[in-house]
């Protein structure tokens, strides 16, 4: 069974469009987060979001925002798409703080 | 921020070789993390070492840490063609504010 999947693997898409990338994990966490690594490779984290705290990186753009329907779920929904936002997105989950993060197989956009 | 800087960027050594990574960091922690990721894939947990220990060892891998330097290493010994991945640390706060990871450390282990 595959502890954090996101879907899709591979999204393409014109610059302005809305798109989202759904994540699940099974594991029973209680911490999800979304990371960007770019193409030089740099891991950044954007959100860290448990039942009672959403922690927000400030250099995130607000046309970013997750939304959790549930526990075992942290979609990540992106507003009017641009040529910068072409990265892999991954998604991962924890316990605790600080705890081991398992991550997804990622999602590569590409915004043409 | 919790930044973790490693160093090398890249290391490129032979099969059989032992690798050494090092990680630097800024500010206070409760434990440090390392990740490996394979071209292409997502991160996968290594191993965690918390602040008040200072040698940990799982499988052929071995880290250190010195919080005194706020400094972490990752020996890989008896390295594989299978290695071959980037290498990244996570230093790890209470809040879990592991907010830029870092370029990672590239190793490439040749047959």
């Amino acid at each position: 069974d595959t502890a954090v999947s996101q879907t899709p693997k591979y999204l393409v898409t014109q610059m302005g469009n809305d798109k989202s990338i759904k994540c699940e994990q099974n594991l029973g966490h209680d911490t999800m987060y979304w990371y960007k690594q770019d193409s030089k490779k740099f891991l950044k984290i954007m959100f860290s979001y448990n039942n009672k705290e959403l922690i927000i990186n400030e250099t995130v753009p607000n046309r970013f925002s997750p939304k959790s329907p549930d526990k075992a779920h942290l979609n990540l929904h992106i507003n009017s798409l641009e040529l910068g936002d072409s990265a892999v997105y991954f998604c991962a989950s924890s316990l605790a703080e600080s705890t081991e993060a398992f991550f997804g197989q990622g999602t590569r956009l590409t915004v043409v | 921020s919790q930044q973790g800087e490693e160093d090398p960027q890249a290391l490129s050594i032979q099969e059989g070789e032992n690798a050494t990574m090092n990680c630097s960091y800024k500010t206070s922690i409760n434990n440090l993390q390392w990740y490996r990721q394979n071209s292409g894939r997502g991160l996968v947990h290594l191993i965690l070492i918390r602040s008040n220990e200072r040698e940990k060892h799982s499988g052929r891998l071995r880290v250190t840490l010195d919080t005194s330097k706020k400094s972490s290493s990752l020996l890989i010994t008896a390295s594989r063609a299978a290695d071959t991945a980037s290498y990244f640390c996570a230093p790890g706060a209470g809040n879990n504010r592991k907010l830029i990871w870092g370029l990672g450390t590239s190793l490439a282990v040749n047959p």
